[in-house]
């Protein structure tokens, strides 16, 4: 199992530009997360997906941030305009959730670093 | 608003030394989470708990819950240096339907020396 897979690992780009995060979560996963990683604040949930649905935006800092799961199997996390507060580690997470309820772990990917200059 | 406290933060030991790491939340929650960080990596699970007087043991980890206290604990016994790392506690929101996102605890920055 290859496990969460995130893309790019490292972006450095410039206030203003538009950032595009990639995830691709465990195959038959169907939960799917989206957090953030500051020395100042911790991690911080920013949104989460059940079966493709977003659940919980409530962690979205703006509205410069927007996320989607067109499918299973892809999430993508957009800042658009960038600033240099947004620089971060970004994570993205997936667990598996029985309709009956019930918890399982959250497997994190390896994180995408983002720089804002 | 769901918040979790861990403590210590910071942490020095020694090799062969026992500690515990606690962790409390503010709301009722059955369901608490042990992660690892090394640094510059991700995040590793070690434990799930997911009921009150839970236990569970990898190696020379132990953690607990206690759900009318709002308290869990993560045992270190006989610490050894592979295990200096950063260590976060987490608890869903319960939402009662599907997967719920997790609150994080600050860390506890875990250094054991020679």
């Amino acid at each position: 199992d290859a496990g969460v897979i995130q893309s790019p690992r490292h972006e450095v780009t410039e206030m203003g530009q538009e950032v595009t995060l990639r995830c691709k979560p465990i195959s038959g996963h169907n939960s799917l997360f989206w957090y953030r990683q500051t020395m100042m604040r911790g991690l911080e949930l920013l949104i989460y997906f059940n079966n493709n649905v977003p659940i919980d935006d409530s962690g979205m800092p703006e509205d410069r941030f927007s996320a989607k799961m067109p499918n299973a199997s892809f999430s993508t996390l957009k800042i658009q305009p960038s600033e240099p507060r947004d620089s971060a580690v970004y994570f993205c997470a997936s667990s598996f959730s029985p309709a009956s309820g019930g918890r399982e772990t959250q497997y994190f990917g390896p994180g995408t670093r983002l720089l804002v200059l | 608003e769901l918040k979790v406290e861990q403590n210590p933060l910071f942490l020095s030991m020694q090799e062969e030394k026992n500690y515990t790491i606690y962790c409390n939340y503010s709301t009722t929650s059955d369901r608490l989470y042990w992660y690892r960080q090394d640094p510059g990596k991700s995040l590793e699970s070690l434990f799930v708990l997911l009921s009150n007087g839970a236990v569970k043991q990898e190696g020379r980890l132990m953690a607990s819950l206690d759900t009318k206290a709002r308290l869990s604990t993560l045992h270190i016994t006989a610490a050894v240096h592979d295990l200096s790392a950063t260590y976060f506690c987490a608890v869903d929101s319960f939402s009662g339907g599907g997967a719920d996102g997790l609150t994080f605890g600050k860390g506890t920055h875990l250094i054991i020396q020679p």
